[in-house]
């Protein structure tokens, strides 16, 4: 099993430009999570899914969108990106109990 | 405040030492504890559940206080491959990670 994998892996943006980050999972999770980690702060939730069609929004979801047509797929767009948005990006996916698994994640800049 | 406090560090020891690490949390509804591992540039890794017995897994115990809301981590005999950062979770329900934004330990031989 792969486990949670994503693309790209890294990614250079210009203020305004727009993109779509891909998580896949293959371990038959109902669960999915988009995280950002900055420097000296924990990783926080931006968007979720607690099934196939469905999301909700975490802690930070301004300025990100996300959807979830297959189980195995949890997508996260940005639609007009911006340097606020330079971070290290990171899925996960669990199944009902809360221990998440995390994908390598993707560095994003955006200049 | 921060919901997951934990020190920075670094924590700077050399093999075989033991060592402690505190997390403190403000949400007292809180029902799920985890120590996650991160290596340098790589993704969280879980290293154990904290239960409210406490629990140990080889050089590694656990320990949860829900009166005082802390959590800790104790790590004996250091080896270099200890080294990494270590975040503290916490979870208030399913679905609803709150993550410390880590405490760094170097092991030096």
């Amino acid at each position: 099993n792969a486990g949670v994998t994503q693309t790209p892996k890294f990614r250079v943006l210009k203020t305004g430009q727009s993109m779509t980050l891909l998580c896949a999972q293959d371990m038959n999770h109902e669960y999915m999570y988009w995280y950002r980690q900055d420097p000296g702060m924990g990783l926080r939730l931006i968007h979720y899914s607690v099934g196939e069609g469905t999301t909700a929004k975490g802690e930070v979801p301004d300025g990100y969108n996300v959807s979830r047509l297959k189980k195995q797929n949890f997508l996260l767009g940005l639609e007009s990106a911006a340097p606020s948005q330079t971070s290290v990006y990171f899925c996960a996916s669990s199944r009902t109990s809360p221990e998440q698994y995390f994908g390598p994640g993707t560095r994003l800049t955006v200049t | 405040r921060k919901e997951v406090e934990q020190d920075p560090g670094p924590f700077n020891v050399p093999e075989g030492a033991t060592v402690a690490f505190n997390c403190t949390y403000s949400n007292s509804a809180s029902q799920s504890f985890f120590w996650y591992r991160q290596d340098c540039r790589k993704e969280p890794k879980l290293l154990m559940s904290v239960y409210s017995s406490g629990n140990e897994d080889g050089r590694f115990t656990a320990q949860l206080n829900r009166a005082s809301q802390y959590i800790s981590l104790l790590i004996r005999d250091s080896k270099l491959s200890d080294s990494a950062t270590y975040l503290c979770v916490v979870s208030p329900h399913n679905n609803d990670m709150r993550f410390g934004a880590g405490t760094r330990l170097t092991v030096k031989p």
